[in-house]
């Protein structure tokens, strides 16, 4: 399986503070992308780092990858109330047919 | 431009009923996927449709469930004779164009069908 698994599952934090989530892979990816889902509604698109950067900006995100590690990391920097969502990392799989999902990262900013 | 259209949004159904959940693609997107997403989980792959084609059905449950993109029209996933651990979020997505030489594709999501099986 190539599926990310996200961390934490659930992390909390106040308005204005960073968050930082994790996302670990199994195999070579070409791509790596990040989508926020807000309750009840369905996944938007965030970010795709390709296997050949390091990092990536777009506002108030910036994502790292370490293919060595197969790691990635989504940071949301002066976090905000509307930052609350769960967040996913997905790769896709080895065949290139489907975009695989994490479980994960539950994000709470209370006021 | 319209996005992903998913309808019906919640639908209930009893045990033993059929279930039909539609998705017309955007504008311009040939491509279709289908993801299940139970309570506080992540959304597990279903199934890839082309037009008039199943590319991948990797992730569909061997029976009962089935799922198709004609010509003309919506995607349609159905499931018959449902039960009460079919209760979960249905996503449908759609992209332009993939392949695994193009597999950076974003793909688009819609907003859901919420089944609930009483």
């Amino acid at each position: 399986s190539q599926q990310g698994e996200e961390d934490p599952q659930a992390l909390s934090i106040q308005e204005g503070e960073n968050a930082t989530m994790n996302c670990s892979y199994k195999t070579s990816i070409n791509n790596l992308q990040w989508y926020r889902q807000n309750s009840g509604r369905g996944l938007v698109h965030l970010i795709l780092i390709r296997s050949n950067e390091r990092e990536k900006h777009s506002g108030r995100l910036r994502v790292t990858l370490d293919t060595s590690k197969k790691s990635s990391s989504l940071l949301i920097t002066a976090s905000r109330a509307a930052d609350t969502a769960s967040y996913f990392c997905a790769t896709y799989n080895q065949a290139g047919t489907a975009l695989i999902f994490g479980k994960g990262t539950t994000l709470s900013v209370s006021s | 431009n319209a996005g992903v259209m998913q309808n019906p949004r919640h639908l209930v159904r009893r045990r033993g009923q059929e279930a039909r959940l539609r998705c017309s693609p955007m504008k311009g997107h040939s491509h279709v996927y289908w993801y299940r997403q139970l309570p506080e989980e992540g959304l597990k792959f279903m199934v890839y449709l082309q037009k008039e084609n199943i590319i991948d059905e990797s992730g569909m449950p061997k029976e009962r469930f089935s799922a198709e993109f004609p010509k003309e029209g919506p995607s349609i996933l159905r499931i018959q004779q449902v039960v009460r651990g079919d209760s979960a979020a249905y996503f449908c997505a759609s992209s332009p164009s993939l392949g695994p030489e193009n597999s950076g594709n974003t793909i688009y999501f819609g907003e859901g069908s919420w089944l609930t099986v009483v």
